[in-house]
């Protein structure tokens, strides 16, 4: 089966436009994770979904970003007025892991966003 | 805190020497503990990971080890090659929400 997609791969914007980065997990991976890395920088988490609990939003920068997960797959992070610090590439997860046992979470290909 | 802590930051080793990268925790709810490797331009790859009820996993050229009680665990890797040069990151399952170190750069020098 086909691994965590991610798309775009890449994305060129203007300052102070909206983007969607769009991720699509393992089918039955009931965690799904977004991080941010910034070049030569480590994983910063933004934000954590685990099946339909309310999701974990404790690393979302500013509220300028958001994220949703329909129907417990797909997930879109969007990012509103773009500036350039948002320069980064986005990385998606997902996983079975729940929050009292953990198992392998598997990384999509990024997204790298530019901010021009 | 949800904060884990890895050092170094870079790590710099002759081929066939012993790296190891040691991380630290804060929330002792933490009970997993997975390690991914990072090549130039790639994505993160699990290379081994620990569970909270395990005190050392070996596979091959890499181990980790976990202290519970003194909340840290490590990564070691004995004879190492050029291809395992990459950045290294430690991670821990804190209540569900996976938290990553910030990483170790290893150049692993012929």
């Amino acid at each position: 089966g086909a691994g965590v997609s991610q798309s775009p791969s890449n994305k060129v914007t203007e300052k102070g436009k909206d983007v969607e980065l769009r991720c699509d997990p393992i089918s039955g991976h009931t965690a799904l994770y977004w991080y941010r890395q910034s070049l030569g920088q480590g994983l910063e988490f933004l934000i954590y979904f685990q099946g339909n609990s309310a999701p974990d939003k404790s690393g979302l920068p500013s509220d300028r970003f958001s994220a949703e997960r329909t129907g417990g797959s797909v997930s879109t992070l969007t990012i509103q007025r773009t500036q350039q610090e948002d320069s980064a590439v986005y990385l998606c997860a997902s996983s079975l892991i729940r929050w009292d046992q953990g198992t392998e979470a598997f990384f999509g290909q990024g997204t790298r966003l530019t901010v021009v | 805190g949800e904060n884990v802590e890895q050092h170094p930051s870079t790590l710099s080793v002759q081929e066939g020497d012993s790296a190891v990268i040691k991380c630290t925790y804060s929330d002792s709810a933490s009970n997993y503990f997975p390690w991914y490797k990072q090549e130039l331009g790639k994505r993160p790859q699990l290379i081994i990971d620990i569970r909270s009820n395990v005190g050392e996993k070996k596979d091959q050229r890499i181990a980790v080890t976990l202290n519970k009680t003194a909340k840290h665990f490590s990564l070691h890797i004995t004879e190492t090659q050029p291809e395992d040069s990459a950045v290294y990151f430690c991670a821990a399952l804190q209540r569900g929400k996976l938290q990553f170190g910030a990483g170790t750069q290893v150049v692993v020098t012929p």
